[in-house]
């Protein structure tokens, strides 16, 4: 119940094109879910996050959208630039109060070709 | 800086040595992350601090493992009698107490073990 399944593992999607990147978990518990992206030889960088309140939230061409009956979410990335290429780490956590453990999914890496 | 530091970036040790890998967390966050990286893989949570007092330790792979925080500030990971399935690279992470959209990492230390 833990655990959050992430798909695809890779992703090659020509620059300008859309980038979708899905994930879904279990535990209705959880009650926070970003998104973060790695580059290699970085930590982990938030992008952008979600609560369950609302179904999307978008930030410049970042898009979450949220499906609570499903308990799925999906990173969309408009226009995407060969700068996007990186991992991208779906993530849940529960504990509004104290910020407890997150679960990450297992990654996605994206590649943007120019 | 004013970011999540981590020392060392990487460590080369023998099987059976212990190590230690610290975190100097973003000055005011209260909430302290440990995860491991394993190579292309997702993040696995170890530990979370709430101040110095750690309510989560159920992360924590084996009694090799330990984690300590003093001060509010600064975070060492140890791990005892290190085995080859320990490499990986170990991300901290920080936060704001209830406030996960304010997570942080540090660049992680690389740990390999011969």
């Amino acid at each position: 119940q833990q655990q959050v399944k992430q798909s695809p593992q890779s992703l090659i999607v020509q620059k300008g094109g859309i980038s979708i990147i899905n994930c879904a978990y279990e535990n209705t518990a959880f009650d926070y879910f970003p998104w973060y992206q790695q580059f290699p030889g970085k930590g982990p960088a938030l992008l952008i996050a979600i609560r369950p309140d609302v179904s999307e939230k978008k930030e410049g061409r970042f898009t979450i959208s949220f499906n609570k009956s499903a308990k799925q979410f999906s990173l969309h990335i408009m226009d995407s630039q060969p700068g996007d290429s990186a991992t991208y780490f779906c993530a849940a956590s529960k504990g509004h109060l104290y910020g407890q453990n997150f679960v990450f999914g297992p990654g996605t890496r994206l590649s943007v070709l120019p | 800086g004013a970011g999540v530091s981590q020392s060392p970036s990487n460590k080369v040790t023998e099987k059976g040595k212990d190590v230690e890998l610290r975190c100097d967390p973003i000055s005011g966050h209260t909430a302290l992350y440990w995860y491991r990286q394993r190579l292309g893989q997702g993040l696995e949570f170890l530990i979370y601090f709430q101040g110095n007092s750690a309510p989560d330790k159920s992360g924590l792979p084996s009694d090799r493992f330990s984690a300590e925080r003093t001060g509010e500030s600064v975070s060492t990971l140890t791990i005892q009698r290190t085995q080859q399935e320990d490499s990986a690279v170990y991300l901290c992470a920080s936060s704001f107490s209830g406030r996960p959209d304010t997570q942080y990492f540090g660049p992680g230390t690389r740990l390999t073990v011969l």
